[in-house]
């Protein structure tokens, strides 16, 4: 079976560091690849997407990237954090249009 | 383009209560699959049903139900006797064939609180 697994479960930077938060899927190949960021009692607000290695796609001007540097791993970046990105960030893979996306367990990030 | 309204941002019942979060939809697409996910307080999108658009017939999962009606454009969730472990944020989403990336549309999502 799939799963995907991303991590650290939470993170506290401080304002001007670098950020790196990875995900990783199991059990299957060339998945459609997601982040998220929701803020506090908010929605979900798609970052990037990529269907497949070195294919990155970003839905909103940022202060972060991403890359996929491997079918099943994907990354998220920035080389100075903002009090702004504070959120919590959620990784998903997806198969097929017709298919649901499945979720990691999120990442806790604060901004000090 | 796609678009996924929830306009019921919050909802509070007491316990056994009957609640209903409503989802409306906007697409060209004439395939397209629904979705609900739920958000427990602990932060992880939990899937729950998928519907494609030419099966309009409504399911029954337990406690949750689901009535999609095309000719409203609508795919509403009714958890029935709710429980205090129901109290989540529960999101609509929808996925067409023609979206980039296969990617999923979501609304802004209904929080639900059941109280004991």
């Amino acid at each position: 079976s799939q799963t995907i697994h991303q991590w650290p479960a939470t993170l506290v930077q401080p304002v001007g560091s670098p950020l790196s938060l990875e995900c990783t899927v199991e059990g299957t190949s060339n998945p459609n690849l997601y982040w998220y960021r929701q803020a506090a009692g908010r929605g979900l607000q798609l970052l990037f997407y990529s269907v497949g290695i070195g294919q990155i796609s970003s839905e909103v001007p940022q202060n972060l990237s991403a890359s996929r540097p491997q079918d099943r791993q994907f990354i998220l970046s920035s080389k100075k954090l903002l009090l702004s990105d504070s959120g919590f960030y959620l990784c998903a893979w997806r198969g097929s249009w017709d298919q649901p996306q499945h979720f990691g367990d999120g990442t806790r990030l604060s901004i000090l | 383009a796609q678009k996924v309204t929830q306009a019921q941002t919050e909802i509070s019942v007491v316990e056994k209560e009957d609640v209903t979060l409503d989802c409306v939809y906007e697409t060209r697409d004439t395939t397209y699959y629904l979705f609900w996910y739920k958000q427990p307080p602990s932060g992880e999108l939990v899937f729950l049903i998928r519907r494609n658009s030419f099966d309009e017939q409504n399911e029954i999962s337990g406690r949750y139900s689901w009535n999609f009606q095309k000719s409203t454009s609508s795919f509403n969730f009714t958890i029935t006797a709710s429980q205090v472990v129901d109290s989540a944020v529960y999101f609509c989403a929808l996925s067409g064939t023609k979206a980039a990336g296969n990617k999923l549309t979501f609304g802004g999502g209904t929080r639900v609180l059941v109280k004991p």
